[in-house]
């Protein structure tokens, strides 16, 4: 099976544009959960998404926004883009299924605010 | 709100010396516990998990970790390290009700020198 994919791997952005970033998961998968990583938070969870609805979200601003499809695709987007937003942004997919389950992780978008 | 621990953020060890990495977790009641590896240059990988049953957990290259439910700790050992197990470990830990937000410690960098 093909792994998490995101795209693109990397961006370059300046402070109040905004930015979409794409996940595809695993095949069969319907969960899909974005983090957040950087140096001095570290891995911090944004949201989930489970056929097509938000199930949990984190402590992050309404800057910060997602969406899945019905092929279970999703998109993350930022808005107004702060210098403090450079992170890698990390998509991870599952079954979805409560208490067993399992997040396999992509390898990433790195955003840089300029 | 709930955390996780992990004691050692730098850990430099031989090749063939034994590990045991550190991580506490703040809930009191049911989780699951994982542990994530990544490697320099590479994306998350699920090293081991720890739903239910045998607190004893084994997980790929020979790396295993006990969950001691009164003490809240989910230590992963191995007992020789290589050279290639170079590479930052994320303990993390999903609440029962949690859907999938995982809480992530901060991560130990391990250096394995020859």
């Amino acid at each position: 099976k093909a792994g998490v994919t995101q795209t693109p791997r990397y961006l370059i952005k300046t402070r109040g544009q905004q930015v979409t970033l794409s996940c595809s998961p695993i095949s069969g998968h319907r969960s899909v959960s974005w983090y957040q990583q950087t140096p001095g938070q570290g891995l911090q969870f944004l949201f989930e998404y489970f056929s097509e609805t938000q199930r949990n979200k984190g402590n992050f601003p309404g800057r910060f926004s997602g969406r899945q499809f019905s092929n279970s695709r999703s998109e993350m987007n930022v808005s107004t883009l702060e210098l403090g937003d450079s992170a890698l942004y990390l998509c991870a997919s599952s079954t979805g299924q409560l208490n067993t389950d399992t997040q396999y992780f992509g390898p990433g978008t790195r955003l840089t605010v300029l | 709100a709930q955390s996780v621990s992990q004691h050692n953020h730098h850990v430099i060890l031989s090749e063939a010396a034994s590990l045991e990495l550190g991580c506490n977790y703040s809930y009191g009641g049911t989780v699951n516990l994982f542990w994530y590896v990544q490697y320099p240059g590479q994306h998350l990988q699920l090293l081991l998990k720890y739903f239910s049953g045998d607190p004893l957990v084994k997980g790929i290259k020979g790396f295993e970790a006990e969950f001691i439910k009164s003490k809240f700790s989910f230590n992963l050992r191995k007992p020789s390290v290589q050279w290639s197990d170079t590479a930052e470990y994320f303990c993390a830990v999903r609440v029962s009700g949690g859907y999938n937000k995982l809480i992530f410690g901060a991560g130990t960098r391990l250096a394995v020198h020859p």
